[in-house]
Formats: structure tokens, sequence, C-alpha cells
């Protein structure tokens, strides 16, 4: 069974500019995550979609934005880049059953210049 | 807002040598997870706790859920080299729908 897989690996931009980042669930797993881990601060929760719709999202600017698709995988965008946003962004896929867990993909890491 | 505070944020431990990682909050959590993290990786879930003073081992490594389901400890005993990782507690943030992570602690273990 294939993982969550998340792309690009790396991306570099510049500040201003706007980034896009994948992320493919795991096959039957409706509800996608978006976190962000900046060095010292953790995971910060972003983005949670499920079923195509936003369901929650975390104390980040309208800047940050995302959708999913009808086969559940995921894009988030990130406009107006600061400096600040260079991170490693992370996409969990869960099934939403019972106490749930989450699997993550490995990341996209994204650096602004 | 409900946050989980993880302790100790480092530790350097030699081979062969027992630790605990704590996890707390002043919230009630219906469920709380650990998971390890390797350099350049997503975190890999480890173990999922619900029950009140549960208690749960994966090999040398034991999960305990207080009884107030407010916290939890990580137990590793006879640490390996290969144990070494960023251990994150995560507690599920209910209606929210997400879950909550401490800040998480970095633990390497010298051969």
């Amino acid at each position: 069974e294939a993982g969550v897989t998340q792309s690009p690996t790396h991306l570099i931009k510049t500040r201003g500019q706007q980034a896009t980042l994948r992320c493919s669930p795991i096959s039957g797993h409706t509800s996608v995550y978006w976190y962000q881990q900046a060095l010292g601060l953790g995971l910060q929760f972003l983005l949670w979609y499920d079923e195509g719709e936003e369901r929650n999202r975390g104390n980040f600017p309208p800047r940050f934005s995302g959708r999913q698709f009808p086969n559940y995988s995921s894009e988030l965008n990130v406009n107006a880049l600061e400096l600040e946003d260079s991170a490693l962004y992370l996409c969990a896929s869960s099934s939403r059953r019972g106490p749930f867990g989450y699997t993550f993909g490995s990341g996209t890491r994204l650096t602004v210049v | 807002t409900q946050l989980l505070e993880q302790s100790p944020q480092f530790l350097s431990i030699q081979e062969g040598e027992n630790l605990t990682v704590y996890c707390n909050s002043s919230s009630v959590f219906s469920s709380l997870q650990w998971y390890r993290q390797e350099p350049g990786e997503g975190p890999v879930l480890l173990v999922t706790v619900v029950t009140g003073g549960e208690v749960k081992k994966l090999k040398r490594l034991t999960f305990q859920f207080g009884d107030a389901r407010k916290d939890s400890s990580l137990h590793i005993t006879a640490a390996q080299p290969g144990d070494t990782g960023l251990y994150l507690c995560a507690g599920d943030g209910g209606s929210q729908g997400n879950l909550i992570f401490g800040k998480g602690t970095k633990l390497s273990v010298k051969p």
C-alpha cells in the first residue's frame, strides 16, 4: 500500500512569490491535514480537509489556503511568501474512524530567499 | 486553547541507559498519541492510548496515559542508537478535528 506522497520534496522561492505544495493521501483516507514545522516551533496546524471541504484551519493568515480534489488529494497554496514561511510542510491523512492516527508524508522543505 | 508541554526538550544519553519523556496538559484529551520523527522524514505513529491509566508496551518502549487523561509518559529501557530521533506527543483536539502536537523531545543515544 502506497503511503502519503508529497511533492515537491524541496522548493526554493523568492519573497513575494507563490508556492504550491501537493499531497496524495493513502487510498481510502478521506481526511488530509497540513502542518507547518518550523525550527523550534513544533508542528503547527494549518488546514484540515475532509470529503472535499475545509473543516478547520489553524491560526495562520489567509494567504495560506488550499483545496481538496474529488480523488482526496490536496494542495496547499502560500501566497506573498515571506522569509518566515521557510519550514517543512507536512501532509497527513487519516480515515477518521475511531481514535485515529495520522500517516504523514515526508514533507516539502520550502525555503524562501 | 489546548496545549501539550513536553519535557525534557533535549536528551542526550549513552547506549543502555533508561529514559522517560513527559507530555503534560491542563486539558483532557479523548486520546493521545506518540510519534517518532527522524531527520528529513515525516513523523511515524508509535502508539495511541485512549483509556485513562492505560499502559501499552512496544518492545523496549512503554507508554502510559494518565488517569485523568491529561498527561502521558514514554519510557525507553536500555536505549539504543536506533532510538535517536524527535519524539512527539499529540492529543485529539475533539471537535476541532485535528491533532494538537507538543514541541517534541529530541533524543540522542550515543554508542
